[in-house]
């Protein structure tokens, strides 16, 4: 079955050690998303690429970077992770011009 | 003032039951509206959409959007034990989704 698939699925990492969360899709979308959701909170969308195309959301800390090597992998990285990046991770992908997003499970992220 | 906004509930009714869900919203460019549906540990998956004010029906689900209203709802017939789980709504403007913070719903044997 096409998915949408996350590693690791929990991930405890300590205070500022960089951390990397990776997404892979079977879809062959041109576009994934990666949220942030806290406890009880809406997601947030971080930052999304349009094929190769990296774009940001303006509230989105510096200390969060992405990669996208090819379509089907996108990663994550955390630079140096506070106890308030503790939250669920999820990567979404969509085709071009399509309504639906389709998500991964999610990483749940612990810093201790 | 946040761009969506859901009751968080928690909302639990007996099997059987109506529920009702409901999202107000501020932002007039938002296009499409929708409904997904997490299970614990799990992520969103979608349940329905829609493009523009009225009512759509998908087997037990019903959307109604009230545009001018800026009011949106989710029901679903005769619930089931198994749609315990927490409803997010979500609206789209361009390539983004604004979502509510979701109301978890339990349904009770």
């Amino acid at each position: 079955d096409a998915m949408v698939i996350q590693n690791p699925r929990y991930q405890v990492t300590q205070f500022g050690k960089p951390v990397t969360l990776s997404c892979s899709q079977t879809l062959n979308h041109n576009v994934m998303y990666w949220y942030q959701q806290k406890s009880s909170q809406a997601p947030k969308l971080l930052f999304h690429y349009y094929d190769k195309d990296f774009n940001n959301e303006a509230d989105t800390p510096d200390n969060f970077q992405s990669r996208r090597p090819n379509t089907s992998f996108c990663f994550l990285d955390i630079r140096s992770p506070g106890l308030g990046d503790a939250a669920m991770y999820l990567c979404a992908t969509s085709g071009s011009g399509e309504v639906e997003q389709y998500f991964g499970p999610g990483t749940r992220l612990t810093v201790t | 003032q946040k761009e969506v906004e859901q009751d968080p509930g928690p909302l639990s009714v007996p099997e059987g039951a109506i529920v009702s869900l409901n999202c107000t919203y501020s932002n007039s460019a938002f296009q499409y509206f929708m409904w997904y549906r997490q299970y614990s540990r799990k992520g969103p998956e979608l349940l329905m959409y829609t493009y523009s004010s009225g009512n759509k029906e998908d087997g037990r689900f019903t959307a109604q959007v009230d545009k001018s209203s800026k009011y949106i709802s989710l029901f679903i017939r005769d619930s089931q034990p198994s749609d315990s789980a927490t409803y997010l709504c979500a609206m789209k403007d361009d390539y983004k989704l604004s979502f509510g913070a979701g109301t978890t719903v339990t349904v009770r044997a």
